[in-house]
């Protein structure tokens, strides 16, 4: 069965330090992962996927198949980037997966 | 613009009311489903849809119906609301065209926080 794990519920930085939201999957056969955000009073959106390898808001994600993993990684954390992020892996009938979430608070 | 709307932000409804939310789209999208969001849960699947008329259930499906006569209208439906379904419901969409369905991404609605007294 298709299974996303977020081991942590909140994570806390300082503006400026590295930040890296994990994610580990469990899915049989070539897994096709997501990374969701919702900003305070803002709908779920989509921030990037694994297959486009691009940044975006200098976020980036590295498939790792070996670890099935997917963390989220950005070197420099800003403010505004507190916000709850979610992984999620994608299905048939285009159903995704969700973890559970991690709030990630950047204190100034 | 892409939209999902929700029928309401806010709603209060009393144990054993029958509970209707509402969820519209206007990108033709042919796939369209219902989550709840619960802290530290994470969003789970009730009940999705890829056409007019199909239904399929998700992981919780129990205690909840779903109806779409419509292409762009999804209708979540509490025959007989519970106070475990105190939650936030968030309807979403997405489009089935290729070139590749994974990089069809799920655009949410704003969510329709439900509490049931």
């Amino acid at each position: 069965a298709q299974r996303v794990t977020q081991p942590e519920k909140l994570l806390s930085v300082f503006k400026g330090a590295p930040v890296e939201l994990k994610c580990n999957y469990s899915y049989s056969g070539s897994p096709e992962l997501f990374w969701y955000v919702q900003y305070s009073r803002q709908r779920l959106q989509l921030l990037l996927r694994h297959i486009s390898r691009e940044s975006i808001k200098g976020f980036t994600a590295d498939l790792n198949k070996g670890e099935t993993s997917f963390h989220l990684k950005k070197p420099f954390a800003q403010e505004e980037d507190s916000a709850m992020y979610y992984c999620a892996i994608f299905s048939y009938f285009n159903k995704f997966y969700f973890g559970s979430g991690t709030k990630l608070n950047v204190k100034p | 613009d892409v939209k999902v709307t929700q029928s309401s932000r806010y709603l209060v409804k009393r144990t054993g009311e029958k509970v209707f939310l509402e969820c519209v789209q206007d990108m033709d999208h042919e796939n369209m489903f219902w989550y709840r969001q619960d802290p530290g849960l994470g969003l789970r699947l009730i009940y999705f849809s890829y056409d007019v008329k199909m239904k399929e259930k998700g992981d919780i499906p129990e205690g909840y119906s779903v109806s779409r006569e419509k292409k762009e209208r999804f209708s979540l439906i509490l025959e007989s609301a519970s106070t475990n379904q105190t939650s936030m419901y968030l309807c979403a969409s997405s489009s089935s065209r290729p070139p590749r369905l994974a990089n069809n991404e799920q655009f949410f609605g704003p969510g329709t926080r439900l509490t049931v007294l």
